[in-house]
């Protein structure tokens, strides 16, 4: 079955500085892949999402990128707010149609 | 904007008791999910559900648990005999569409088996 790998489990940036989370996945067929951020104690929260069929996709200060032959897939976030502290989870829609989801990376935005 | 509520949002029960979790998923929505969360640890997908059917399970999802939707609104999952090692944070989710459709998350139930 799909295994996602994700790292690192901890990420600490200046405000203001870019942060970058990146995943692999291990199923090729995989083709959806969302990214949740999840607050402590609250719901995961869906903040991006690619399918296979594209390369880049941005929304505002956040893009993800998608390498299907090296099948990994990377959260960047530019200028970095404080409310941007959260945990974030990278997930793979696999072969069965289960959503897979990473470990988590805990970001610390320092003020 | 339309939200996935589930109750209760803590539920405590003695080990070997049964548990019935309930969610409301957005209304216009086909597809259903129940994902568990132990504490500091990865989301983990439980269940899906389609047309009053199961689409996809996961290992976790044995015969220890299983799901309905006992009429238009609610989706339930229940668990039997509640081991120590269920204690986790169990989220629903819906979607519009399939699996590849964002997925909406409800707040989520805490479980704790004592």
């Amino acid at each position: 079955g799909e295994n996602v790998e994700q790292h690192p489990s901890t990420l600490s940036v200046q405000e203001g500085d870019s942060a970058v989370i990146k995943c692999t996945y291990s199923d090729s067929a995989s083709n959806y892949f969302p990214w949740y951020k999840q607050e402590l104690g609250k719901r995961p929260q869906l903040i991006i999402d690619i399918r296979s069929n594209v390369g880049e996709k941005k929304d505002q200060r956040i893009a993800v990128t998608l390498n299907k032959t090296a099948k990994h897939f990377s959260l960047h976030i530019t200028e970095t707010q404080p409310e941007d502290s959260a945990v974030y989870f990278c997930a793979a829609r696999d072969s069965n149609y289960q959503l897979i989801w990473g470990a988590g990376t805990k970001l610390i935005i320092k003020p | 904007e339309p939200e996935v509520t589930q109750t209760p949002s803590h539920q405590v029960t003695q080990m070997g008791q049964e548990v019935i979790l309930r969610c409301v998923p957005i209304s216009n929505h086909l597809y259903f999910y129940w994902y568990r969360q132990i504490l500091g640890q990865k989301v983990e997908f439980l269940v899906s559900f389609y047309n009053n059917e199961i689409s996809e399970k996961s290992e976790i999802f044995d015969d220890q648990f299983s799901v309905e939707r006992p009429d238009g609104s609610n989706f339930t999952l229940k668990i039997r005999s509640t081991k120590l090692e269920d204690s986790a944070m169990y989220f629903c989710a819906s979607s519009q569409s399939g699996v590849g459709d964002t997925q909406y998350f409800g707040p989520g139930t805490r479980l704790t088996v004592l």
